[in-house]
């Protein structure tokens, strides 16, 4: 299995501030055959399903807004919002889909 | 476009059989290279990938419920199935189906449905 851990647990940000979570997988996700990392980022708010956000680690699904970015590759990873707004407060998970799926514990996300 | 449906009941008692269906409306749960998930959330915690299954019927489950777990078929109903054999309050959870390109992310999710083990 590959193990994804996210950091922190829960995080407080100020509007209009940067806020950014992180996630390791405990083997690389990166396909070496495709240059690809099989990373995606989601988006959970209370009482809906999740929303996916960034796949192969750093490209935003279509209608998400340009102020959510992914980078990282091989084992680490990272999510940045970088002017958090208020709609932003939710639930944040990765998952890794480079071998079936697994997801991060997730990333709480509150206004400060 | 294409949506996806959860149903089944909503209370389970312990020791039991979990049985969901999801229903693909819009598009065909035959399209090749297409896989159909479960997924689950726990009460406060986080999202756990349960299995998922090929429209060849092909299946992956995630190995900490794989002795409990069958995901089946059904495209002349357009439908794929979860059981969850002897459950107990752990598996208190909103369920959801979900769907992607084979090695891709989940693209489609359902609206999920609260299953709650209870006597």
């Amino acid at each position: 299995d590959i193990v994804m851990t996210q950091s922190p647990d829960s995080l407080a940000v100020s509007l209009g501030e940067r806020a950014t979570i992180n996630c390791k997988a405990s083997q690389s996700v990166l396909s070496s055959s495709r240059n690809k990392n099989y990373l995606a980022w989601y988006q959970q708010k209370p009482g809906q399903p999740p929303k996916l956000l960034i796949y192969w680690a750093s490209t935003r699904e279509s209608g998400v807004p340009d102020r959510f970015s992914g980078s990282g590759s091989g084992t680490d990873f990272t999510l940045t919002i970088s002017s958090l707004q208020a709609e932003d407060v939710a639930v944040y998970y990765c998952q890794q889909y480079y071998n079936t799926h697994t997801f991060g514990q997730g990333t709480k996300l509150e206004i400060k | 476009q294409v949506q996806l449906q959860e149903s089944g009941p909503g209370l389970v008692k312990p020791s039991q059989t979990l049985s969901l269906t999801c229903t693909v409306s819009g598009g065909s749960i035959s399209s090749a290279g297409y896989h159909w998930s479960w997924i689950r959330h726990h009460p406060g915690k986080g999202l756990e990938w349960i299995g998922y299954i090929y429209y060849s019927g092909s299946t992956y489950y995630n190995p900490s419920l794989r002795s409990r777990v069958t995901i089946s078929i059904d495209t002349s109903k357009n439908q794929f199935s979860l059981r969850l054999s002897s459950v107990t309050a752990a598996d208190t959870a909103v369920y959801y189906c979900a769907s992607a390109i084979a090695a891709a992310p989940l693209d489609l999710w359902g609206r999920g449905t609260l299953v709650t083990v209870s006597s």
